[in-house]
């Protein structure tokens, strides 16, 4: 499948370290998301983007941002690794409006050590 | 949020049909009832949709109760590359405004034997 990839599928990372996930679209998809993967918590929303240069926090923002600054990519950075980050993260594209689906990436499994 | 109700897990055999019940109960007139599914190590995979009518296509069929206050998803012949995590979702508008999302609960945990 085209249309999204995450890059570094995988990464091993120290507590404190600053960490970029990056997500590609080549599907000019207006809405872009960031979510979590942990056991027992299920998928949670980091952050989305709803434009180029249009961010907002989602439900555990904290700790993360994000930036967009063209339409293709949508970055996520761990400005200071801790533990509680380790997780599986995911990308996700939509176009506005409930009638469309989300297509999601591959994921990145990032341990923090 | 909307919230819906599904089964920790079901099991089915291959080649068998498999329904997978959802209850939105207070889902709202506008919410669309969204279905995914995650393989095992993989990201999640849209299903189908709908918000009143049953819908088909070439993974499943999506039937809604006429008062919308349940849904169920059905897969009409099972095979063991259908075992996965099936998460059933109303795709609701988030209070900022900016974005429509997605809000993941448990799923239903669905075993093929084989």
């Amino acid at each position: 499948d085209a249309g999204i990839t995450q890059s570094p599928r995988h990464k091993v990372t120290e507590t404190g370290t600053p960490v970029t996930l990056r997500c590609h679209q080549t599907e000019n998809h207006r809405y872009m998301y960031w979510y979590r993967q942990d056991p027992g918590h299920g998928l949670r929303l980091i952050h989305y983007s709803y434009g180029v240069k249009d961010t907002d926090k989602g439900e555990v923002s904290d700790g993360y941002s994000v930036s967009r600054s063209k339409t293709e990519d949508f970055l996520l950075t761990l400005e200071s690794a801790t533990s509680s980050q380790t997780s599986v993260y995911f990308c996700a594209i939509s176009e506005k409006g409930q009638s469309y689906g989300y297509t999601f990436g591959s994921g990145t499994r990032l341990t923090v050590v | 949020d909307a919230k819906t109700t599904q089964p920790n897990s079901m099991e089915s055999n291959e080649e068998e049909p498999v329904h997978l019940p959802c209850n939105h109960s207070t889902i709202s007139g506008t919410d669309y009832i969204h279905w995914y599914r995650q393989l095992p190590s993989q990201g999640p995979e849209y299903v189908i949709h709908g918000l009143t009518s049953n819908v088909n296509n070439r993974m499943a069929s999506l039937a809604i109760a006429e008062d919308r206050k349940s849904s169920t998803l059905i897969l009409h012949r099972a095979t063991l590359r259908d075992a996965a995590v099936y998460y059933c979702i109303l795709r609701v508008p988030y209070s900022g405004g900016g974005a429509d999302g997605l809000t993941f609960g448990k799923g239903t945990h669905l075993i093929i034997q084989p």
